[in-house]
């Protein structure tokens, strides 16, 4: 069964940082581009960040460019996203998922970025 | 980018309604685009892919259709369960990803 389970997240101050991660299990994590993707409170859905197989490319959302660095670490099957200088508006629900070449999503983790 | 917009943004409709959605691409994305439903508190769920495949074990009801930059999303005769959220999806690159706004559909 596939499963992905996010943790790191949590209350942090404006410009603070959390690192969040995905841990993978009951497929082979290599094989598959890997998201992140975010719901801010009564918000619709918010693609943030996508990886490649083998991590040698990334892509993000204008919004989190420069903040946000997605990382993987296949002989762990992690996920990770490293959020740095965060605002308000980054809270939200942040889901890892698997959303090219399948539908796998975890059960989100919710990150608040509040004084 | 590649922006999306859906239309309504809000549906009433009743048990047994043929419903239907629409999701405009900004510029067209040939085929790549696909359909999702989110409950309240829950992960979303891929319905329809590439416009117009469904996804292994979601219902007959649910179709889609079109290409370029309209599709649309169908609904042939509302069930309980569909009362949701729907979110239409591009990914005409691997690199850049956009969700349309969603279209919540209640009961009338």
């Amino acid at each position: 069964e596939v499963q992905l389970v996010e943790s790191g997240g949590g209350l942090v101050q404006p410009g603070g940082s959390l690192r969040l991660s995905c841990a993978a299990s009951g497929f082979t994590f290599s094989r598959y581009w890997m998201s992140w993707v975010r719901q801010a409170p009564g918000k619709g859905l918010e693609w943030v960040a996508n990886i490649k197989k083998d991590g040698s490319e990334k892509y993000y959302v204008d919004s989190v460019k420069g903040r946000f660095t997605i990382s993987r670490d296949n002989a762990k099957n992690s996920l990770y996203l490293q959020m740095n200088s965060l605002r308000a508006e980054d809270t939200a629900v942040y889901y890892c998922a698997i959303i090219m070449g399948g539908d796998y999503w975890g059960q989100g983790t919710r990150v608040t970025v509040s004084s | 980018d590649i922006q999306m917009t859906q239309t309504p943004s809000t549906l009433s409709a009743s048990v047994g309604d043929r419903v239907t959605i629409t999701c405009r691409a900004s510029q067209s994305i040939s085929s790549w685009l696909a359909w999702y439903q989110q409950k309240p508190g829950k992960a979303p769920k891929l319905l329809i892919y590439k416009a117009s495949s469904l996804e292994s074990g979601v219902p007959s009801r649910f179709s889609g259709s079109g290409s370029g930059t309209e599709f649309t999303l169908t609904i042939s005769s509302l069930q309980p369960d569909d009362f949701a959220t729907y979110y239409c999806q591009q990914y005409n690159t691997n690199s850049l990803i956009t969700f349309g706004p969603g279209t919540k559909v209640d009961i009338k």
